[in-house]
């Protein structure tokens, strides 16, 4: 099945700075790779995400760039504030009718 | 987005007792419902998949005789643990898709439910 791995596992960035994420899976049939963003006892929130036959998409500040020859995938985000602070989590899926599987997390931290 | 709620949103319970914790979707029509559980800092396991009228789908290493899943209707799921221990203890969320979310591949989580069993 699909395995989605994620780095770094914590990562901190002085508040302006930018950070990226990075995921690589492991099954070539996955198309669909969103990118949630969760607080401390809170939903997992989609922020962005990317299908296969697209390289890159933009939203203000945040970025998800696709490399499906690599299977690699990352998320940008510029400009960081203190409210970026949370765990983001890459996932990957096939078809519409398959399960998302989750990538291992990242520990972002924004400091002021 | 669509909504989806939760209830309760934490439940203590002693052990060997057994806890419902429901997921609806408030405004669209689940035909997939999707349980997952969550240990402090670690990532979203999905537990079980279940479509509307039909049984659930359990992902390996799950017992789906203590983990009960019930998606009876369109807008409710229903996750019973039964007969619970302390190593039960978790963060449980559900999360929704419709049929109309097809083409825009999303699922839609709900808050979650935070388990103790003491």
């Amino acid at each position: 099945g699909e395995n989605v791995e994620q780095h770094p596992s914590t990562l901190s960035v002085q508040e302006g700075d930018s950070a990226v994420i990075k995921c690589t899976y492991s099954d070539s049939a996955s198309n669909y790779f969103p990118w949630y963003k969760q607080e401390l006892g809170k939903r997992p929130q989609l922020i962005i995400d990317i299908r296969s036959n697209v390289g890159e998409k933009k939203d203000q500040r945040i970025a998800v760039t696709l490399n499906k020859t690599a299977k690699h995938f990352s998320l940008h985000i510029t400009e960081t504030q203190p409210e970026d602070s949370a765990v983001y989590f890459c996932a990957a899926r096939k078809t519409s009718y398959d399960k998302v599987i989750f990538g291992p997390g990242t520990s972002l931290s924004v400091i002021p | 987005g669509a909504v989806v709620s939760q209830h309760p949103s934490r439940v203590i319970c002693k052990s060997g007792t057994s806890v419902k914790i429901e997921c609806r979707s408030l405004d669209f029509q689940a035909t997939t419902m999707f349980w997952y559980r969550q240990f402090p800092k670690k990532s979203l396991m999905l537990m079980a998949t279940s479509n509307e009228g039909s049984k659930a789908t359990y992902e390996q290493g799950v017992e789906k005789d203590k983990f009960l899943i019930n998606h009876a209707s369109l807008t409710l799921s229903t996750l019973t643990v039964t007969s619970a221990h302390p190593e039960d203890s978790s963060f449980y969320i559900c999360s929704a898709r419709g049929q109309a979310d097809l083409s825009s591949n999303e699922q839609f989580f709900g808050p979650g439910t935070r388990l103790t069993v003491l």
